[in-house]
This record gives C-alpha cells, structure tokens and sequence, in this order.
C-alpha cells in the first residue's frame, strides 16, 4: 500500500532500555520528520532529514538518535528509554507543500 | 517554544453551526497549513494557504491569513458530526527552517448531533 508507515503501534518497554521506531514510506519524498505528540505541547520536532545521510536536530531531539541510510526509511531509536518519553511518536514525509504522517506509535515507558 | 498558537483550544458547538478557530504565529512564513486529526490517527492535510494569498477555499473548509497580524483563520461551515476532531494549524517557515513544519497545540472541535 503507498503512504507512510509506523511500526509498532504500540510499545511498552522498561527504563533503560533501548528501543527502535520504525517509519517507512513509499513516495521517495526527501523529507522526513518525527514528532512527538505530548497531552498540552501539540506536536514537537525531535528531528528530521533533507535527504539519505542528511539529518538535524529539531526542538526536542535529547535522548533521540535517527539515521537515514535509504530514501523510504527513518528510524528513531532512543537509546535509554526514560519515563519522560513516553508519548505518541508521529513520522512524517514531505517533498513540497503538505506533509503526509503516519498512523503513530504509542509508547510507553515504564 | 511553538510556532503556532491556536485559540480557542477547546470548542463544542451544535450541528449545522459554523466553527472557527484562530491561529497566531511569531515568525515570517511561507505558508500555513491546516491538519486535522482524528482521535487516535495520524494527521491529515487539510488546506494549505501562502504568504502572499489571504482567503482560500476548499469544499465547506474557509481560510484566511493576515501576515500583518501574524495570524490566521480556518472556518468549518454547515458542520457535521464528523467534523469532530482536533485540528492544528502549521507553519512553513522554509527560508529558516529547512521545510520543517512547526505546530500549535490544537483546537479540540466537538460537535454535538
């Protein structure tokens, strides 16, 4: 199916730990983004990429790591869950105009 | 701190009503979008309308945008049951932001059959 896709929808896993999201699309757009989406914050950047190997910060990247090695693929991997990370994480892509997100990925940190 | 701000964060309103929800922003755009999100979905696009436009129209969807005032308008008019959802305006800075898209925190729109 074409668009964006988020794996898992749902996660739970202990402090400490290190866990991966995975978003995945299927246009080739050079953009792409995660937010995270927290109850009284709205949506906010943790980072983004302009392009495979091409990425940077956005306004909440502590704790976050992201790679880019092919067009269609943007993991984020938060490399020692904390409880403060638990949230909904939202991937986007973009090629100009509007941005096309993902279904979410809950995760809950415990 | 977000680029955008909507206003009013919550709004319940009856059937066949018009909603409105104000967006305000901080910096110069290139343009502003409008998304809306269902519960427990992903957001979708809804209108998007440029720096050097002032009204734009989609279906039962109205958007103004005064650049002045650094703020700007979504109007859902005649609306249904199913307009019920958050909506989030956003804004494309592209010429400091790299094609970033910065959010407010969201309209919570209710409305009641």
């Amino acid at each position: 199916d074409a668009g964006i896709t988020q794996s898992p929808r749902y996660k739970i896993t202990e402090t400490g730990r290190q866990v991966t999201l995975m978003c995945h699309q299927t246009w080739s757009h050079s953009y792409m983004f995660w937010y995270r989406q927290d109850l009284g914050h709205g949506l906010r950047l943790i980072y983004y990429s302009a392009a495979a190997d091409i990425t940077d910060k956005g306004e909440v990247p502590d704790g976050y790591v992201v790679s880019r090695s092919k067009t269609e693929n943007f993991p984020l991997t938060l490399e020692s869950a904390t409880r403060s990370q638990t949230s909904v994480y939202f991937c986007a892509s973009r090629r100009q105009g509007e941005a096309f997100f993902g279904q979410g990925t809950r995760l809950t940190v415990v | 701190s977000q680029q955008g701000e909507e206003d009013p964060q919550a709004l319940s309103i009856q059937e066949g009503e018009n909603a409105t929800m104000n967006c305000s922003y901080k910096t110069s755009i290139n343009n502003l979008q409008w998304y809306r999100q269902n519960s427990g979905r992903g957001l979708v696009h809804l209108i998007l309308i440029r720096s050097n436009e002032r009204e734009k129209h989609s279906g039962r969807l109205r958007v103004t945008l005064d650049t002045s005032k650094k703020s700007s308008s979504l109007l859902i008019t005649a609306s249904r049951a199913a307009d019920t959802a958050s909506y989030f305006c956003a804004t494309d800075a592209t010429r400091t932001s790299g094609s970033r898209l910065t959010f407010g925190e969201g309209t919570q729109l209710t409305v009641n059959p």
